[in-house]
C-alpha cells in the first residue's frame, strides 16, 4: 500500500470547515483513498473513500487532486463530535486484505 | 449498516492469566475478520489476519503462540492473551469484512493486566 503523510494535528472552530489534508505521492493508479476516523476509545468509523474524482456523502466530500498525489477531506460544519483522529489510508479497493493506518490527524473543534 | 460486536468492552486480569475477546459479525457474514492492538496516544496495529476455518496470519513481531486467534465461523473471531503481563495492557480492537461492507470496526476492548 503507498504511504501517507498527514498532519499530527489541527484545530477548527465549530460550526467551520475542516479542511484535512493527506499525500500520497506514490498512490498507484489501482490505488483508492479512505478515510476513517476514530473518536478516542472507540473503534475506527468509516467516512469516504475515492479513486479520482471528488467524493461527498453525508459525513464529509474528498477533494483528489488530478495527478492523485494529495487529497482533502472537508468536513463541511465542524461539531464537537467531529473531533477524532482521521486517518487517511491509500489501498487497492476492497480487496479484503490486510489494512494498515499511518499516524492521522487529531482534529480538535473548538467551542 | 454492517455492525461488529466486540466483546468485553473492558477486562482486568491478574498477571499471568488469559484472557478471551470475542468479535462477532452480527448481520453478516464475515470472510476475513483482523485483530489490531493500540498503545495510548498510538495508531491502531495490525495483529493478525485470520480466515474462516484456517491459520491466522501473524505481522512480524507478534508472538502467536501468545495471541491466539480462533475463526470458527463466519461471524465470530476470538483473540486470547496468554500467560498475560502488563506490557499486554492495551486498547484491542476487531474488524470484519466482506464484500458489500468493506471493512467494519468492533468498539474495542480496552485490557488491562494487574
Amino acid at each position: 500500500d503507498a504511504k501517507t503523510t498527514q498532519p499530527p494535528s489541527m484545530d477548527c472552530a465549530e460550526g467551520r470547515a475542516a479542511n484535512l489534508p493527506c499525500n500520497h505521492s506514490t498512490i498507484s493508479g489501482n490505488e483508492y483513498v479512505y478515510w476513517y476516523r476514530q473518536i478516542h476509545s472507540q473503534g475506527p468509523q468509516y467516512i469516504i473513500h475515492g479513486l479520482k474524482n471528488n467524493e461527498t456523502n453525508e459525513m464529509a466530500s474528498l477533494i483528489i487532486t488530478e495527478d492523485r498525489k494529495s487529497s482533502t477531506l472537508i468536513l463541511p460544519h465542524a461539531t464537537l463530535r467531529d473531533t477524532a483522529v482521521y486517518y487517511c489510508i491509500v489501498r487497492p479497493s476492497n480487496t479484503g486484505n490486510q489494512f494498515y493506518f499511518g499516524t492521522g490527524t487529531s482534529l480538535t473543534v473548538i467551542p | 449498516g454492517a455492525v461488529v460486536s466486540q466483546h468485553p468492552s473492558r477486562v482486568i486480569c491478574k498477571s499471568g492469566t488469559s484472557v478471551k475477546i470475542e468479535c462477532r459479525s452480527l448481520d453478516f457474514q464475515a470472510t476475513t475478520m483482523f485483530w489490531y492492538r493500540q498503545f495510548p496516544k498510538q495508531s491502531l496495529m495490525l495483529m493478525a489476519t485470520s480466515n474462516e476455518g484456517s491459520k491466522a496470519t501473524y505481522e512480524q513481531g507478534v508472538e502467536k503462540d501468545k495471541f491466539l486467534i480462533n475463526h470458527a465461523s463466519l461471524t465470530l473471531s476470538t483473540l486470547t492473551v496468554t500467560s498475560a503481563h502488563p506490557e499486554d495492557s492495551s486498547f484491542y480492537i476487531c474488524s470484519a469484512w466482506d464484500t458489500h461492507y468493506g471493512y467494519t470496526f468492533g468498539s474495542g476492548t480496552r485490557l488491562t493486566v494487574v
